[in-house]
């Protein structure tokens, strides 16, 4: 168990809604992240933070915008939803478990726009 | 841009059988390299992962890769596969000096046939 719960886990909104969703970790980890995950594109970055107040874009990041203003707290906003951001979305830590240090993922929010 | 492919996009293999999963990322810093597995609407599991040493690593549930540097591949190999087996696998790159950041395959899935 790596520490991280993402809230809401199921959503369903309309187009033209703002939409955000909270990543929570519980052991202080520095560096956080924000992926979508669609068929046949794997998992996608949309933006990472390397620490409070420190965050920087990923790969599709248009439409999307973060913040994290404490540690334990990273969470992605959707301005506008559309509906090409129906998608699964995790949230991601780099820390150190039981196979060393890597990438740990959250659950996954389920996000479908209407 | 760094890229990392995986070409299979739908494997299906009979219980009992040996398995490769291939993975090539295109040229770039030293990479890291991981395996992900993903069951149905669950979240992604930490199969192994390459940072340096040993080119051949093992890995959790009876899993090993490669290194090829040469191949720029990471190939996933299992000797005997069992049905628990069947699920989404992902291939991850992570170059260096990039905040972790990680760059993922499009993704292979895996049928078990009893």
């Amino acid at each position: 168990d790596a520490g991280i719960t993402q809230s809401p886990r199921h959503k369903v909104t309309e187009t033209g809604t703002p939409v955000t969703l909270r990543c929570h970790q519980t052991e202080n980890h520095r560096y956080m992240y924000w992926y979508r995950q669609d068929p046949g594109h794997g998992l996608r970055l949309i933006h990472y933070s390397y620490g409070v107040k420190d965050t920087d874009k990923g790969e599709v990041s248009d439409g999307y915008s973060v913040s994290r203003s404490k540690t334990e707290d990273f969470l992605l906003t959707l301005e506008s939803a559309t509906s090409s951001q129906t998608s699964v979305y995790f949230c991601a830590i780099r820390g150190v478990q039981g196979m060393g240090e890597t990438q740990y993922f959250g659950p996954g929010t389920r996000l479908l726009v209407l | 841009a760094q890229s990392v492919t995986q070409p299979d996009i739908h494997i299906t293999v009979s219980e009992g059988a040996s398995l490769e999963l291939r993975c090539n990322y295109s040229y770039g810093a030293t990479p890291y390299l991981f395996w992900y597995v993903q069951s149905p609407g669950q979240g992604l599991q930490l199969l192994l992962k390459y940072f340096s040493g040993d080119t051949l690593v093992q890995g959790i549930k009876g899993f090993e890769a490669e290194f090829k540097r040469s191949q720029s591949s990471f190939n996933l190999r299992k000797p005997s596969v069992h049905w628990s087996d069947a699920a989404e696998y992902f291939c991850a790159v992570e170059w260096g000096t990039s905040y972790g950041k990680l760059t993922f395959g499009q993704g292979t899935i895996l049928t078990v046939h009893p």
